[in-house]
């Protein structure tokens, strides 16, 4: 069965803390790992890694995925009350001789920004 | 760009009775699919659809759950009777067909289902 687990499962810094999200898998038939914010709505896209040790960065935000050793993390420094969220992470999964695939989510890590 | 439109947005009924959910991606989106999410925990994959043919629906519960997308583009989830756990967000995305190197997901703003 496919799993897809994050670390920590909630956590809560202060306003300029930077933070370590994480994200390991297993699953079959790997093709990328994707990082979703999800405020009080649908989740929102921000990252898309498919190759090992190539950091993403989007401002305060970067990503990187080590496909060796199965996980990714999220780093967010500089933290603001704005960053507070549900931070979702997926692997999509290639499905059988198809590029359809498929995404198998995490279970979320809960991030609170306190001024 | 028109983001994926889905109603209605809450829905309060008591157990046993049934409910709809409507979707319509973003355009010229031929891969949907219907998540549903479960108040603390992460979004799990009910049905894919890749134009109106399912390519996944391999943890949808069938003898309650069903969805349609005849013709392509508008997508239905039906419950039906609804039970207790079935209380959740119900998620529709879209995507663009293809490889995974255009993998993003773009989600609805969700369908919100109380059973009581």
């Amino acid at each position: 069965e496919d799993k897809v687990v994050q670390s920590p499962l909630s956590l809560v810094v202060h306003e300029g803390d930077t933070v370590t999200l994480n994200c390991s898998y297993e699953v079959t038939n790997f093709r990328s790992l994707l990082w979703y914010k999800q405020e009080k709505k649908a989740p929102t896209f921000l990252f898309m890694l498919t190759s090992s040790g190539i950091e993403k960065k989007s401002g305060r935000l970067s990503s990187i995925l080590d496909k060796k050793e199965l996980f990714s993390i999220l780093n967010i420094t500089a933290t603001q009350t704005g960053d507070s969220a549900v931070y979702l992470c997926a692997v999509g999964l290639y499905a059988g001789g198809t590029s359809y695939g498929k995404l198998t989510f995490g279970q979320g890590t809960i991030l609170t920004v306190h001024p | 760009e028109a983001g994926v439109a889905q109603s209605p947005r809450y829905k309060i009924i008591e157990k046993r009775q049934s409910v709809a959910f409507w979707c319509n991606p973003i355009s010229g989106h031929a891969t949907l699919y219907w998540y549903q999410q479960i108040l603390g925990q992460g979004p799990k994959l009910l049905i894919q659809f890749q134009n109106n043919g399912v390519v996944d629906d391999s943890q949808l519960p069938k003898d309650r759950f069903s969805a349609e997308r005849l013709k392509g583009v508008d997508s239905t989830l039906k419950i039906q009777p609804a039970k207790l756990e079935d209380s959740a967000v119900y998620l529709c995305a879209s995507r663009i067909s293809g490889g995974w190197n255009t993998g993003e997901l773009f989600f609805g703003e969700g369908s919100r289902l109380t059973v009581l």
